[in-house]
């Protein structure tokens, strides 16, 4: 089974420039997670779709930050513009629900730099 | 205060030994309870979820206090390969979603 797919990989951007970040989950989870992870800091959430609905957006900084997931499948997330403290790994992950017994898989995260 | 709270670490260990990470959470709400490992530049995954009756998989123990509101994560006869950051994580609150703690580094050397 194919895990959660995330591109790119890699991206250096000067500030100011838009971004965005692409998400595939694993087929059947209908749960999705955006989250941001700083260098020496865990994971924190920024919008959780549960199908196409964002049912948890209140981490996501929505003067620069938008996502979407129009057909409940994969996602993308948008810094427009960016800003030198948007440098970080940006991590996508999927679930089948959103309950705590539920495991979340991650995808291998977009590393992130803004000059 | 975060709401999960670990010791960053890092612990510089020898193989073989046994080495404890701890962990506190401060919402009482929280209701399931995690240790992901994370590899370095690499994404975290699900090590063992933790009950409140302690469970055990091989080397690795986990438990719980809910009265302490405290996690821990015992790693017996340790491997090199067990050099990684484990992250504790805590489920539940107003909106039912993973809270992380900042990961503790763990070095396991020959």
């Amino acid at each position: 089974e194919a895990g959660v797919v995330q591109s790119p990989r890699y991206k250096i951007i000067e500030k100011k420039q838009p971004v965005a970040f692409w998400c595939n989950p694993i087929s059947g989870h209908n749960t999705l997670y955006w989250y941001l992870q700083n260098l020496g800091q865990g994971p924190e959430l920024l919008i959780r779709y549960e199908n196409e609905e964002a049912v948890d957006d209140s981490q996501l900084p929505k003067d620069r930050f938008s996502a979407e997931r129009l057909k409940g499948v994969d996602s993308t997330l948008k810094i427009q513009p960016a800003e030198l403290g948007d440098s970080a790994v940006y991590l996508c992950a999927s679930s089948r629900a959103g309950g705590a017994g539920d495991e979340q898989f991650f995808g291998p995260g977009t590393r992130l730099t803004v000059l | 205060r975060k709401e999960v709270e670990q010791d960053p670490g890092p612990f510089n260990v020898p193989e073989g030994a046994t080495v404890a990470f701890n962990c506190t959470y401060s919402n009482s709400a929280s209701q399931s309870f995690f240790w992901y490992r994370q590899d370095c530049r690499k994404e975290p995954k699900l090590l063992m979820s933790v009950y409140s009756s302690g469970n055990e998989d091989g080397r690795f123990t986990a438990q719980l206090n809910r009265a302490s509101q405290y996690i821990s994560l015992l790693i017996r006869d340790s491997k090199l390969s067990d050099s990684a950051t484990y992250l504790c994580v805590a489920y539940g609150g107003s909106q039912g979603n993973l809270i992380f703690g900042k990961g503790t580094k763990l070095s396991v050397k020959p």
